[in-house]
């Protein structure tokens, strides 16, 4: 089955400052690669997701690009501000399979001000 | 806040005993999830349903069941075979066509002693 590996596992950045989390999967079946932000205690919420027939995609700050080849995508973060720090969570899916989710272990982003 | 309720928000029970975590979701979502999130740790999926009287197994199935015998509903039971039942427990629901967005309940902290 799908395995999604996610690094770094802490990430600290100072304030304004990129962050970039990376994630591989292993199966390239998979065709949708979402981005999950979970503050302590909340539920995860969606930031962005991209397609696998899309190599990046841009919502303000926030990007994340697919390199379908390598099976690798990333999320990057500009201008980091205090409200950023959260836990992040990649994940990846194949529409056969009911949209069932495999997420990486995720990324603690702390944004030092 | 409103799509995706669970309840109760905590749950402490004694060892051995069966427990159950409601989830319930108003957005005419045809699939549905359950995870399980240890600190440090991903999403692990528990079960998950595509549609009413069906359920499959997700990764870490074993002293847990569902059912799903409303569109609505689909409440998992923690029983006494799950060894290590202690965790921040997560339903999620989702479309099956177009977008395959997760919306996530706001989780049950269950604590058993």
């Amino acid at each position: 089955g799908e395995n999604v590996e996610q690094h770094p596992s802490t990430l600290s950045v100072q304030e304004g400052d990129s962050a970039v989390i990376k994630c591989t999967y292993s199966d390239s079946a998979s065709n949708y690669f979402p981005w999950y932000k979970q503050e302590l205690g909340k539920r995860p919420q969606l930031i962005i997701d991209i397609r696998s027939n899309v190599g990046e995609k841009k919502d303000q700050r926030i990007a994340v690009t697919l390199n379908k080849t390598a099976k690798h995508f990333s999320l990057h973060i500009t201008e980091t501000q205090p409200e950023d720090s959260a836990v992040y969570f990649c994940a990846a899916s194949m529409r056969e399979y009911g949209n069932k989710l495999v997420f990486g272990a995720g990324t603690i982003l702390r944004v030092k001000s | 806040d409103g799509g995706i309720t669970q309840s109760p928000k905590y749950l402490f029970r004694k060892e051995g005993q069966n427990v159950t975590l409601s989830c319930e979701q108003n957005l005419n979502h045809d699939a549905m999830y359950w995870y399980r999130q240890d600190p440090g740790q991903g999403l692990r999926l528990i079960y998950y349903s595509q549609i009413v009287n069906d359920f499959q197994k997700g990764d870490i199935a074993e002293g847990y069941s569902v059912s799903r015998e409303k569109k609505e509903s689909f409440p998992l039971t923690v029983t006494s075979a799950q060894k290590n039942p202690t965790a921040f427990y997560l339903c999620a629901s989702s479309v099956l066509a177009g977008r395959n967005e997760q919306y996530f309940g706001p989780g049950t902290r269950l604590t058993v002693t």
